[in-house]
């Protein structure tokens, strides 16, 4: 069974830049997270979506982050425009239930 | 709102010792507890969870973790370490549909 999958794996831009990452969660997994993890630190959700309806999205900064699920499979997250704060791992997770969350590699951003 | 504390950041183990890695939470129902490994460039992989039931519980590497209500903790032990241990772990505590993780402790193997 294929994993989390997310692109790129590590991006590095100027700030101010856009940019954006993609997740495309397990097959038949309904639910689907986005996570950043600062360096130290553990990580700290961003958005959850059950299929397209994104159900948890207050730690989600709206004025510069934007999200979207389309047909409620692969996922988008982008950034608009980056700050240098935003320097991260970003995670995306997918799951049947709460319960147990299966997490990609992540996508390492890294703003100058 | 929920939390978990790890109050070892770094730990140095000889390859063959025990380890055992700290986590207390704070919730106010019964908590639903995960402990998640990471390696580095890597994403985190479940090592085990509690959600009832028998409160020692056993995990995939030979990992188990022992919840106990009183201490509010859910410590994570291995009887002897291998080299391919070193990672980052992290104790995570689910609440109100939201997992929330601690800042994780670093372990180092050491010869």
């Amino acid at each position: 069974e294929a994993g989390v999958v997310q692109s790129p794996r590590y991006k590095i831009i100027e700030k101010k830049q856009p940019v954006a990452f993609w997740c495309n969660p397990i097959s038949g997994h309904n639910t689907l997270y986005w996570y950043r993890q600062n360096l130290g630190q553990g990580p700290e959700l961003l958005i959850r979506y059950e299929n397209e309806e994104a159900v948890d999205d207050s730690q989600l900064p709206k004025d510069r982050f934007s999200a979207e699920r389309l047909k409620g499979v692969d996922s988008t997250l982008k950034i608009q425009p980056a700050e240098l704060g935003d320097s991260a791992v970003y995670l995306c997770a997918s799951s049947l239930t709460t319960y147990e969350q299966y997490f990609g590699p992540g996508t390492r951003l890294t703003v100058t | 709102a929920q939390s978990v504390t790890q109050p070892d950041i770094h730990i140095t183990v000889s390859e063959g010792a025990s380890l055992e890695l700290r986590c207390n939470y704070s919730y106010g129902a019964t908590p639903y507890l995960f402990w998640y490994v990471q390696s580095p460039g890597q994403g985190l992989q479940l090592l085990l969870k509690y959600f009832s039931g028998d409160t020692l519980v056993q995990g995939i590497k030979g990992f188990e973790a022992e919840f106990k209500r009183s201490q509010s903790s859910f410590n994570l032990r291995k009887p002897s370490v291998h080299w391919s241990d070193a990672a980052e772990y992290f104790c995570a505590v689910l609440g109100n549909e939201k997992l929330t993780f601690g800042t994780g402790t670093r372990l180092t193997i050491i010869p």
